[in-house]
């Protein structure tokens, strides 16, 4: 299965500022998701990131809060824009080919917003 | 819809002791795939197993065995003889065939073996 790594692997940052989390993946996958776990609470599915287009947003998530990017079959990124001390949590990234349908997660990138 | 419900969101076992995780879920589709999977304190989520809505047959990995129950529409996953190190949070999580592997998960049941 793919090896996903993940970073920054944690991050304290401020009301109002922006950071990106990149997620790099060690072979070609098919798909590619993006996940929040609030603390002590299960993961939600932010959205799935779409190669060469825009990504799909899940019900709640919207494309201003969490600009996704995914360039290539290997490589995503997610901003968390304007950010709330709500949007501390741990960023998860998942990837999986077409039909394999086991998907393996990175690390977590864990946020805390002061 | 899909829904996964763990009900128990909380177990501590002495160690040595037998323990089972529940889960339940809910879907339309009549294939789908059922999944487990364990969060160490470390974060990262550590993949178990997979079933397919087709195979009922039940399956042992060392300690670890999984009960699918269509009928009941449960999932449930048994750790024989229990380790300090089996101590986590597990979820239990349901995709859709399809080439989709969206997944969606169980609020978790976390699970504490004392020494």
């Amino acid at each position: 299965s793919a090896v996903i790594s993940q970073k920054p692997s944690r991050d304290i940052c401020q009301r109002g500022t922006s950071l990106t989390i990149q997620c790099q993946v060690d072979s070609q996958v098919t798909m590619m998701f993006w996940y929040r776990q609030q603390p002590g609470q299960s993961l939600t599915l932010i959205a799935t990131a779409n190669q060469g287009s825009e990504a799909t947003y899940e019900s709640g998530f919207v494309i201003d809060k969490f600009p996704i990017s995914r360039p290539n079959l290997t490589f995503s990124t997610l901003t968390v824009s304007n950010m709330s001390p709500e949007d501390s949590s741990i960023y998860l990234c998942s990837a999986g080919s077409s039909g394999a349908n086991v998907l393996t997660f990175g690390a977590g990138s864990r946020l805390t917003v002061l | 819809a899909q829904k996964v419900t763990q009900a128990q969101t909380e177990i501590s076992v002495v160690e040595k002791e037998d323990v089972t995780l529940d889960c339940v879920y809910e879907t339309r589709d009549t294939t789908y795939y059922l999944f487990w999977y364990k969060q160490p304190p470390s974060g990262e989520l550590v993949f178990l197993i997979r079933r397919n809505s087709f195979d009922e047959q039940n399956e042992i990995s060392g300690r670890y065995s999984w009960n699918f129950q269509k009928s009941t529409s449960s999932f449930n996953f048994t750790i024989t003889a229990s380790q300090v190190v089996d101590s986590a949070v597990y979820f239990c999580a349901l995709s859709t065939l399809f080439g989709n592997e969206k997944l969606t998960f169980g609020t978790g049941t976390r699970l504490t073996i004392i020494p």
